[in-house]
């Protein structure tokens, strides 16, 4: 198994610009989850979807950011417009049975200037 | 006040000492305990998983959750360079996870 890909690993882009990040989930697993992860507030659950439908995007910081998970091979996370604040280190994670094994990619580092 | 509190450290030790990674937590509906050791540069993965009170072993890991103090600890035993990371606690009751901070472990050959 190839576990959880993320694409691109590194992102670099200007305040402003529209920024797509790209998830595959393992095969098999019903629940995906996006997550942001910043030195001063940690890992922090952005949203999160079952069967394809979001569940619960309480995490997600502003309108700015949107994500989709259009089959169940495939979710995007969009921020657009991005701003410098954004920059962090994005996770998607893939689970089975409702979340308490969750199998994360090598996660997306986002650099906004 | 946090749901789980982790301190971030970081924590340094010889290797072969052994070593005590905690959370508390302050929700008594959480039922499900993980643990996860996250790499520089990498995503987090399980190391331990514990359901309800006790304690639960895999070779050099222990984990224990004592519900009664809302306190959950790792212990590593004949810790290892290789052992270096982030260690983040999590737990569930009901819905998502709640992650801890991580605490970086630092293991000094």
């Amino acid at each position: 198994d190839a576990g959880v890909i993320q694409s691109p690993r590194h992102e670099v882009t200007e305040m402003g610009q529209e920024v797509t990040l790209r998830c595959k989930p393992i095969s098999g697993h019903d629940y995906l989850f996006w997550y942001r992860q910043t030195m001063m507030r940690g890992l922090e659950l952005l949203i999160y979807f079952n069967n394809n439908v979001p569940i619960d995007d309480s995490g997600m910081p502003e309108d700015r950011f949107s994500a989709k998970m259009p089959n169940a091979s495939f979710s995007t996370l969009k921020i657009q417009p991005s701003e410098p604040r954004d920059s962090a280190v994005y996770f998607c994670a893939s689970s089975r049975e409702g979340g308490n094994i969750q199998y994360f990619g090598a996660g997306t580092r986002l650099s906004v200037l | 006040q946090k749901e789980v509190e982790q301190d971030p450290g970081p924590l340094s030790v010889p290797e072969g000492a052994i070593v005590s990674l905690n959370c508390t937590y302050s929700n008594s509906a959480f039922q499900y305990f993980m643990w996860y050791r996250q790499y520089s540069r990498k995503g987090p993965e399980l190391l331990m998983y514990t359901y309800s009170s006790g304690n639960k072993e895999d070779g050099r890991f222990t984990a224990q959750v004592d519900k009664s103090s809302k306190y959950i600890s790792l212990f590593i035993r004949d810790s290892q360079p290789s052992d270096s990371a982030t260690y983040l606690c999590a737990m569930r009751g009901n819905y998502q996870l709640i992650w801890g901070a991580g605490t970086k472990l630092i293991i000094k050959p």
